[in-house]
């Protein structure tokens, strides 16, 4: 199975400022898919930002962005101007294009905006 | 559009009853909907995935005669935990993945906080 690996249990930002979550993940597939998920108290999983494997441009949503390596096989979320409403637990995931698109999703960080 | 809802929400139930969850997808049809468990401030872990009109396939150590999934229809996945014991109390998270358009990408259900007594 695919392992991902978030190495931040918490991050702490102050609001307005740039807060960057990393991710890494093994795989031997060539192509796959990653993601982004908050999920703010109220536990309602969001996606936040998608990377497919075989683009080579970082996706950008927003104030979200990725930086995508698939050499080092790194996937890490930037939140920029960050907000209040940011604070959230948030998950990487990888899906590959078999096992009927299964999400393996990382321990998570626990991002704290202070105002 | 793409909403997943579940019902009920919150349940609370006595240690030896069944309770049953269902996962509903709103506004599309998901040929493939996911159950997953998770614990205050962990992350989702994967139970099963079920299909429509097929046997669920559950992860390695779910037991499946405790957690019973049905895919009876293209809109409704639903979970019975049986004979649920207080160790069953969790948060239990649905979700589902369309039949068109974007295939990998799944739609979360808000939720279900089951608590055995």
């Amino acid at each position: 199975a695919q392992t991902v690996t978030q190495s931040q249990p918490e991050m702490s930002v102050q609001e307005a400022e740039t807060v960057t979550l990393s991710c890494t993940y093994d795989t031997s597939e060539s192509d796959y898919y990653l993601f982004w998920y908050k999920q703010p108290p109220s536990r309602q999983m969001i996606l936040v930002i998608r990377q497919e494997a075989y683009k080579q441009q970082n996706a950008t949503e927003n104030r979200f962005s990725v930086n995508f390596q698939k050499a080092a096989k790194s996937f890490s979320l930037k939140i920029s101007d960050s907000q209040l409403g940011d604070a959230a637990m948030y998950f990487c995931a990888y899906s590959g294009l078999v096992r009927d698109y299964k999400l393996s999703f990382g321990a998570g960080t626990t991002v704290t905006v202070r105002a | 559009g793409a909403v997943v809802s579940q019902h009920p929400s919150r349940v609370i139930c006595k240690s030896g009853t069944s309770v049953k969850i269902e996962c509903r997808s709103l506004d599309f049809q998901a040929t493939t909907m996911f159950w997953y468990r998770q614990f205050p401030k962990q992350s989702l872990m994967l139970m099963a995935t079920s299909n429509e009109g097929s046997k669920a396939t559950y992860e390695q150590g779910v037991e499946k005669d405790k957690f019973l999934i049905n895919h009876a229809s293209l809109t409704l996945s639903t979970l019975t935990v049986t004979s649920a014991h207080p160790e069953d109390s969790s948060f239990y998270i649905c979700s589902a993945r369309t039949t068109s358009g974007s295939l990998y990408e799944q739609y979360f259900g808000p939720g279900t906080r089951l608590t055995v007594t």
